[in-house]
């Protein structure tokens, strides 16, 4: 199985400032055809994940363009380029390029 | 706008079956990847399976002899089974959409199921 680890595990931010939360899988999640399938979303207090970033850089529809993904192989990271308060919750990468699809254990932000 | 309503009893007695339904308003359930993931203090997020549009299903393999997943497109709903179950199938049960390398897009709310005598 896949194994996804993030870190921190945890992270408060002033609004304004930057955050970052990297998230690292046991396999590369490269597929043959060049696709690469990883997910970040994020779970707001009291309510259902949301997807934000699909594909390691693709902002879902309506995500603020202060969400960036990057990265690639194993490694990739999730930039918030200036935290804002709604921003609070717990952001959770994924993979799905092999059975069992697996979340990492999650990151939660808030702000200060 | 489509929106997703999971539905199903709150409390299963252990050994005994839970079964959710998922319900599909605002759009077809005839294309994509009908996913069910559930969330529990003690394993975080996990992936239970999906049955994809065309009837085919993919489950976790650690609980692929308990689960089933399907489809009712007659009523645009899609429905969890998970079969003996024990007090570790506790948590929060979501279904939601998936648009395969787009990602699940679409989440119900949740619905809270405990196992306990």
């Amino acid at each position: 199985d896949i194994v996804m680890t993030q870190t921190p595990r945890s992270l408060s931010v002033t609004p304004g400032q930057p955050a970052s939360i990297s998230c690292k899988s046991s396999q590369s999640l490269v597929h043959s055809h060049g696709k690469t399938y990883l997910y970040w979303y994020l779970q707001k207090p009291g309510q259902s994940p949301q997807l934000l970033i699909y594909g390691v850089s693709n902002r879902f529809s309506g995500v603020p363009d202060r969400f960036r993904g990057s990265g690639s192989g194993t490694e990739f990271t999730l930039e918030i380029r200036r935290v804002e308060a709604e921003d609070v919750g717990i952001y959770y990468c994924m993979q799905t390029i092999q059975l069992p699809f697996s979340f990492g254990p999650g990151t939660r932000v808030d702000v200060k | 706008q489509v929106h997703l309503q999971e539905s199903g009893p709150g409390l299963v007695k252990p050994s005994e079956t839970l079964s959710l339904i998922c319900s599909v308003s605002g759009g077809s359930i005839s294309s994509d990847y009908w996913t069910w993931i559930r969330q529990s203090p003690g394993k975080g997020l996990e992936w239970i399976g999906y049955m994809y549009h065309s009837g085919g299903t993919d489950y976790n393999p650690s609980l692929k002899t308990r689960v089933t997943i399907s489809i009712d497109k007659s009523k645009n709903q899609f429905s969890l089974k998970l079969s003996s179950v024990t007090a570790a199938d506790t948590g929060v049960y979501y279904c939601a959409r998936d648009r395969y390398d787009s990602g699940m897009d679409l989440w119900g709310k949740g619905t809270t199921v405990t196992v306990s005598s």
